[in-house]
């Protein structure tokens, strides 16, 4: 079946420092990719639509420049959290789904847990 | 705007309990809807679904019937399983190509013991 992988699972880090997490579709393409956003015990807030080879559509309330995605491949998707601040702890979740199909066979990626310091 | 509302958790039932776990939806028109599971260090996966009103959607004994008249997409199971432990989300969309965006209920935690 499709995979989505994200990397890395969790990862620690300094205020002020910026965290790349990448999504990947390790055995489809998928010209659109999801970011979602998880706090403890809510649900999951889309972010952000990431298109490949345009720019990424953002949700509102979401800082652009503080959320940075690009999907550079068919298979690649990256959020970049820049100046990253205590407030952006969070899980963050990836989903794909094959080119030209729709929400019923989004697969969603394991997550990748933010800690900033 | 579209929402889904889910029973507050967390749930804890006894093995081979029978379960039941709410979800109403607000939206315009007629979504699809998706229950979807998350098993502990796991991402979503999807559990069942239902594209129209009074459609059955079943896996792994876990059953939701989309009801309409009610804006109501509850999840059951006559007997769980240990197994079964993991956070439940509800969700809707409208579905189709290039229709992918999915609204979350806030999810509900299950635990079953032995």
């Amino acid at each position: 079946g499709a995979v989505v992988s994200q990397h890395p699972s969790w990862v620690i880090c300094k205020s002020g420092t910026s965290v790349k997490i990448e999504c990947r579709s390790l055995d489809f393409q998928a010209t659109t990719m999801f970011w979602y956003r998880q706090f403890p015990k809510q649900s999951l807030m889309l972010m952000a639509t990431s298109n490949e080879g345009s720019k990424a559509t953002y949700e509102q309330g979401v800082e652009k420049d503080k959320f940075l995605i690009n999907h550079a491949s068919l298979t690649l998707s990256t959020l970049t959290v820049t100046s990253a601040h205590p407030e952006d702890s969070s899980f963050y979740i990836c989903s794909a789904s094959p080119t030209g199909t729709g929400a019923n066979v989004l697969t969603f990626g394991a997550g990748s847990r933010l800690t900033v310091l | 705007g579209n929402s889904v509302t889910q029973m507050e958790g967390p749930v804890t039932l006894s093995e081979e309990a029978f379960l039941t776990i709410n979800c109403t939806y607000t939206a315009t028109g007629y979504p699809s809807l998706f229950w979807y599971v998350q098993y502990p260090g796991e991402g979503l996966q999807l559990l069942l679904k239902a594209t129209k009103a009074d459609d059955k959607g079943s896996n792994k004994g876990f059953e939701a019937t989309y009801r309409k008249e009610t804006t109501s997409f509850h999840l059951e199971k006559g007997s769980v399983q240990v197994s079964d432990s993991a956070v439940y989300f509800c969700a809707l969309a409208y579905s189709g190509a290039g229709s992918y965006q999915l609204t979350f209920g806030k999810g509900t935690k299950l635990s079953v013991i032995p």
